[in-house]
């Protein structure tokens, strides 16, 4: 069962411009929800996360948007660089941290 | 502050050859993760543990894999005997609260 669901396997936006990924869930009992970001033959690196009881948090030109009523999120970077040029998750997790759930990613091309 | 370490960061088998995986997580972070990432997918939990206690293993096939994380710091993933359909990527977390921080994986091709 897919809980954590990133529909667009890729994005390609114009340097400067901004990029946003999106990210549904199903499961009502997930507390709180974390970007990722990973380059080719690394790990998945922490990005920016959110809790449940928060629908805005932003961090330099990343911020994350929570509706929880819509069971949406979404990241917004802006400006766009080249060298945010990854794949993102989205993933998600119960109280206590327990079974997080990871979205398939969304490859993210920044054009220069 | 040195990160999760994984070893080997690549590994080619045969089927039916046994294989194992290593980490070494942050120091001090006492939960530890083993995922499974197959190509154009997110990670998938096999199984999380606190400190020495596998907390949540659901996932493993216990057929053929296996784990453990003795004095509660490193941990060895198994797989045997691998099949074909173990190839992926195998990465390792640690935590002390909600943020995971993966190691760079292990690549497994089963031939």
């Amino acid at each position: 069962d897919q809980q954590v669901k990133q529909n667009s396997p890729s994005l390609s936006v114009q340097e400067g411009r901004i990029s946003i990924l999106n990210c549904d869930y199903t499961n009502s009992m997930f507390d709180y929800f974390l970007w990722y970001k990973k380059y080719p033959a690394e790990g998945p690196t922490f990005l920016i996360s959110i809790s449940s009881i928060k629908d805005k948090n932003e961090d330099g030109r990343f911020t994350v948007f929570l509706n929880k009523s819509a069971k949406h999120l979404s990241l917004h970077i802006v400006p766009s660089q080249p060298g945010d040029s990854a794949v993102y998750f989205c993933a998600a997790s119960g109280r206590n941290n327990n079974d997080m759930r990871f979205g398939a990613g969304t490859r993210l091309t920044v054009k220069p | 502050e040195a990160g999760v370490v994984q070893s080997p960061r690549y590994k080619i088998i045969e089927k039916k050859q046994p294989v194992a995986f290593w980490c070494n997580p942050i120091s001090g972070h006492n939960t530890l993760y083993w995922y499974l990432q197959n190509l154009g997918q997110g990670p998938e939990l096999l199984i999380r543990y606190e400190n020495e206690e596998a907390v949540d293993d659901s996932q493993l096939p216990k057929d053929r894999f296996s784990a453990e994380r003795l004095k509660g710091v490193d941990s060895t993933l198994k797989i045997q005997p691998a099949e074909l359909g173990d190839s992926a990527v195998y990465l390792c977390a640690s935590s002390l609260l909600y943020e995971q921080f993966f190691g760079p994986g292990t690549r497994l091709t089963v031939l």
